[in-house]
């Protein structure tokens, strides 16, 4: 299963746009990559997924490089409900995801 | 998004005795399930993969007969953490696969063993 590597911690402010971006360099081909936010106590939310380019949805937007060695997530005009911890997985069919250590992003008034 | 829950959300035991925690895909069948420990500040473990019909595979490290897994049907697993001890003490967390590679997980099952 493909490792990867995120920032430990990010600080914002409230209405920047937040990138954070997961280093994969051994991805197969039929793997996906997928963004999960957690909050304390809480079960990891489903973000976004994709496989290449771009994908966006309405909380989010996913951009994958044509080598598909990383990814970035990108979180337009944060808010302080979006403090958490965020987690980028690598993986394909076979569903078993292997976490890694994931980003802590602060967003200050 | 599909939806899982898990019951209960909080449990508290003593130590010796054994605990069960549900974990069910409300609105979709899944053949596999997966459950995940997470301690204080740390990332989700994968602990075991939970087969609709068959055993769970586990991951290196963790004992298989501490920590029972059945998968009843296609909307249940189970998870019986077994002669439960202070070490035992964590956030388990369950996921089921959904509409091909997406995880889905469920909101989480502390247990407290005193």
């Amino acid at each position: 299963l493909a490792k990867t590597t995120q920032p430990i911690s990010m600080d914002s402010y409230e209405g920047q746009e937040v990138n954070i971006t997961c280093s994969h360099n051994n991805i197969a081909t039929n793997d996906y990559i997928t963004w999960y936010q957690q909050f304390p106590s809480q079960g990891p939310r489903f973000i976004i997924q994709g496989y290449k380019t771009k994908v966006t949805n309405e909380v989010a937007s996913l951009f994958i490089p044509a080598d598909r060695k990383s990814s970035t997530l990108s979180l337009p005009r944060v808010s302080l409900s979006d403090t958490a911890v965020y987690y980028c997985l690598v993986g394909g069919s076979q569903g078993n995801l292997i976490f890694g250590k994931g980003t802590k992003l602060s967003v200050k008034p | 998004g599909a939806v899982v829950s898990q019951h209960p959300s909080r449990v508290i035991c003593k130590s010796g005795t054994s605990v069960k925690i549900e974990c069910r895909s409300l609105d979709f069948q899944a053949t596999t399930m997966f459950w995940y420990r997470q301690f204080p500040k740390q990332s989700l473990m994968l602990m075991a993969t939970s087969n609709e019909g068959s055993k769970a595979t586990y991951e290196q490290g963790v004992e298989k007969d501490k920590f029972l897994i059945n998968h009843a049907s296609l909307t249940l697993s189970t998870l019986t953490v077994t002669s439960a001890h202070p070490e035992d003490s964590s956030f388990y967390i369950c996921s089921a696969p959904s509409g091909g590679v997406t995880q889905y997980f469920g909101p989480g099952t502390r247990l407290l063993v005193l």
